[in-house]
């Protein structure tokens, strides 16, 4: 069965300082990976999205998560966290329904906290 | 273009009350769908619909009935409410992707039930 890990449940990083949230994954095809952002009380925010050719894909916010499917691994990196960044970050595999559409298969998130 | 929006933003019901969740796009989006997030747990799949007048069960759908009579809402229906029922839903809508592509999904800002 599908299924996303995100080791961390909380990090806290001090403000300017690079960030890494991980993310590996469990998924028979070849996986569909994405990142979200959920602000306190707010929606999802689509971060970035993988889906085929270069492994290494930029999103909004200055994020960037790299694909490596030898480690099942999809990592959300930023090189300079700001304070505006504290948030709970998902990532999800997406999953073909018997119907149509897409399942999104989430992991249980991280919260970031960012310390000044 | 106001994208995803639900109604209402939080309730608190008693057990045994019924209640409908409207999730409406603007997007005109095909694909609709049903999450529920609780603490812990990331978010999970209840229902979706592939087009009006089409629905179809996901991954936690017992307790929950769903309509999508018009293509641009999608009713989320608690016949009967539980405790086990309190959570924060989601409605995400999705467009059929052309060509090499996987569908995004987009989320409104939830509504906060509490069942007492």
């Amino acid at each position: 069965a599908q299924s996303v890990t995100q080791p961390d449940i909380h990090i806290t990083v001090s403000e300017g300082a690079s960030l890494e949230l991980r993310c590996n994954y469990s998924y028979g095809a070849t996986p569909y990976l994405f990142w979200y952002v959920q602000s306190p009380g707010q929606g999802l925010q689509l971060l970035l999205k993988y889906f085929s050719g270069d492994t290494l894909v930029q999103g909004i916010k200055g994020f960037e998560a790299e694909f490596k499917r030898s480690q099942s691994s999809f990592n959300l990196r930023k090189p300079s966290v700001h304070w505006s960044d504290a948030a709970e970050y998902f990532c999800a595999v997406g999953a073909s329904l018997a119907e149509a559409g897409t399942a999104l298969i989430f992991g249980k998130g991280t919260t970031l906290s960012v310390s000044s | 273009n106001a994208g995803v929006t639900q109604t209402p933003k939080f309730r608190v019901l008693k057990t045994g009350q019924s209640m409908t969740l409207l999730c409406a796009q603007d997007m005109n989006h095909e694909y609709m769908y049903w999450y529920r997030q609780d603490p812990g747990m990331g978010l999970r799949l209840i229902h979706y619909s592939v087009g009006e007048g089409t629905t179809a069960k996901g991954e936690v759908p017992d307790g929950y009935n769903v309509s999508r009579l018009k293509k641009q809402n999608f009713l989320l229906g608690l016949e009967s409410a539980a405790p086990s029922q309190t959570s924060v839903y989601f409605c995400a809508s999705s467009y059929i992707p052309r060509g090499p592509a996987w569908e995004t999904q987009y989320f409104g800002p939830g509504t906060r039930l509490l069942v007492l």
